[in-house]
């Protein structure tokens, strides 16, 4: 397994700013993802972070307000900008861990930063 | 129609019983399939994965899947309190072998 870190936590933000949250694993990793649980509800795909290259964008998230950077194996961030009430949330980064082809691809998720948006 | 359906429960079981939680998803290409655990305030906990028809056991889960059926199962033997959790069922987009799509998932209870 790897340790997958996030920063911060959580944080308490005003509407209409932006918050970068970092992910950190200890470990070299070939794929790498975000995803949002809103209160009460189950996780959804933000995106795909890759490494050299922009983000790969699931329907109804776009790069204008969820700009991610991954500049290299280990590292991703992931920036929720002009914020409003409806963007508190958890987000979390995922990561792949043993990219073998086929089925094979258990995904194993940071500890989430904890986002209100007031 | 959700592309991976759980019942939401709770589903409460007493202590030492077989707690049985259910998933059905909605792509027939989907080729993995996972079961997470999230406690209260916590992120999901990769629990269990399955690939092929059948069951797969590892101590007290066993987890069920039948394409056929499009019907993935989990279940929780000799429960304990400690396993009152969240479960959430993911499936992978047909499309993509590393894109899950999560179910709302199901609120266990074990109850002393």
């Amino acid at each position: 397994s790897a340790v997958i870190s996030q920063k911060p936590s959580r944080d308490i933000c005003q509407r209409g700013t932006s918050l970068t949250i970092q992910c950190q694993v200890d470990s070299q990793v070939t794929m790498m993802f975000w995803y949002r649980q809103q209160p009460g509800q189950s996780l959804t795909l933000i995106a795909t972070a890759n490494q050299g290259s922009e983000a790969t964008y699931e329907s109804g998230f776009v790069i204008d307000k969820f700009p991610i950077s991954r500049p290299n194996l280990t590292f991703s961030t992931l920036t929720v900008s002009n914020m409003s009430p409806e963007d508190s949330s958890i987000y979390l980064c995922s990561v792949v861990l043993d990219v073998r082809g086929g089925p094979y691809n258990e995904q194993f998720f940071g500890p989430g930063t904890r986002l209100t948006v007031l | 129609q959700k592309e991976v359906e759980q019942n939401s429960g709770p589903l409460s079981v007493p202590e030492g019983a077989i707690a049985s939680l259910n998933c059905t998803y909605s792509d027939r290409g989907s080729q993995s399939f996972f079961w997470y655990r999230q406690y209260s305030g916590k992120s999901p906990e990769l629990i269990m994965f399955i690939y092929s028809n059948g069951d797969k056991e590892d101590g007290r889960f066993t987890a069920q899947l039948n394409k056929a059926s499009q019907y993935v199962s989990l279940l929780i033997r000799d429960s304990q309190p400690s396993d009152s959790a969240t479960y959430l069922c993911a499936v992978n987009k047909g499309d993509s072998s590393y894109k899950l799509i999560f179910g709302s998932g199901t609120r266990l209870l074990v109850r002393p």
